[in-house]
């Protein structure tokens, strides 16, 4: 069974501050996949990262950082120097590669709400 | 990139008739489509993967005599709320697979059951 736990429900910030969206996983399967999603209020899903289980290696585009540590089960998400226009709800989500193919899991979401 | 579009956006109807959200992927073909729904302040729920050609697989507790996937085309998947009611009010979102195991997702249908 997969399983995505995002233990922040909401998350208040104020512009320019940094954060970190948790994301913890659990999988059996040995090949995954790990995504981050933005969802504004629109409602349309806005892809931002999709990391394999073996590539460990973190990422940074532009101001969004992610930390990928198989030790832990943990993917989490930095946004630096944070925007209004990033308030949104973010969910993370996990793809196991050889069963389940396809089906992605997705954590509960985390709101963000980034105040001016 | 790849675009997967959905129509309607957004539908109103009343309760015990029926529903077709249609999904489309725009310039890749999609061998497998995925639907989900999502209350509000939830998250995603996977509803049912369809593969074209085939019967759709539909996950514990959703109803398939209710929610009729139709995957005819690699370009097209239809979902059919049938005999709608107003717990069925939800955001439904379809995603469709790229042959690299790319998921892409729609913009999603807003359906209220009054």
């Amino acid at each position: 069974a997969q399983k995505v736990t995002q233990a922040q429900t909401e998350i208040s910030v104020v512009e320019k501050e940094d954060v970190t969206l948790d994301c913890v996983y659990e999988t059996r399967d040995t090949t995954y996949y790990l995504f981050w999603y933005k969802q504004p209020p629109s409602g349309e899903l806005v892809f931002l990262i999709r990391r394999n289980s073996f590539d460990e290696q973190n990422e940074i585009s532009g101001r969004y950082s992610w930390n990928f540590q198989k030790s832990t089960s943990s993917f989490n998400f930095t946004i630096t120097a944070s925007q209004v226009v990033d308030s949104a709800v973010y969910f993370c989500a996990l793809r196991a590669g050889n069963t389940n193919a396809g089906k992605s899991t997705f954590g509960d979401g985390t709101t963000l709400t980034v105040k001016p | 990139g790849a675009v997967v579009s959905q129509h309607p956006s957004w539908v109103i109807c009343k309760s015990g008739t029926s529903v077709k959200i249609e999904c489309r992927s725009l310039d890749f073909q999609a061998t497998t489509m995925f639907w989900y729904r999502q209350f509000p302040k939830q998250s995603l729920m996977l509803m049912a993967t369809s593969n074209e050609g085939s019967k759709a697989t539909y996950e514990q507790g959703v109803e398939k005599d209710k929610f009729l996937i139709n995957h005819a085309s690699l370009t097209l998947s239809t979902l059919t709320v049938t005999s709608a009611h107003p717990e069925d009010s939800s955001f439904y979102i379809c995603s469709a697979r790229g042959g690299l195991g790319e998921q892409y997702f729609g913009p999603g249908t807003r359906l209220t059951v009054t």
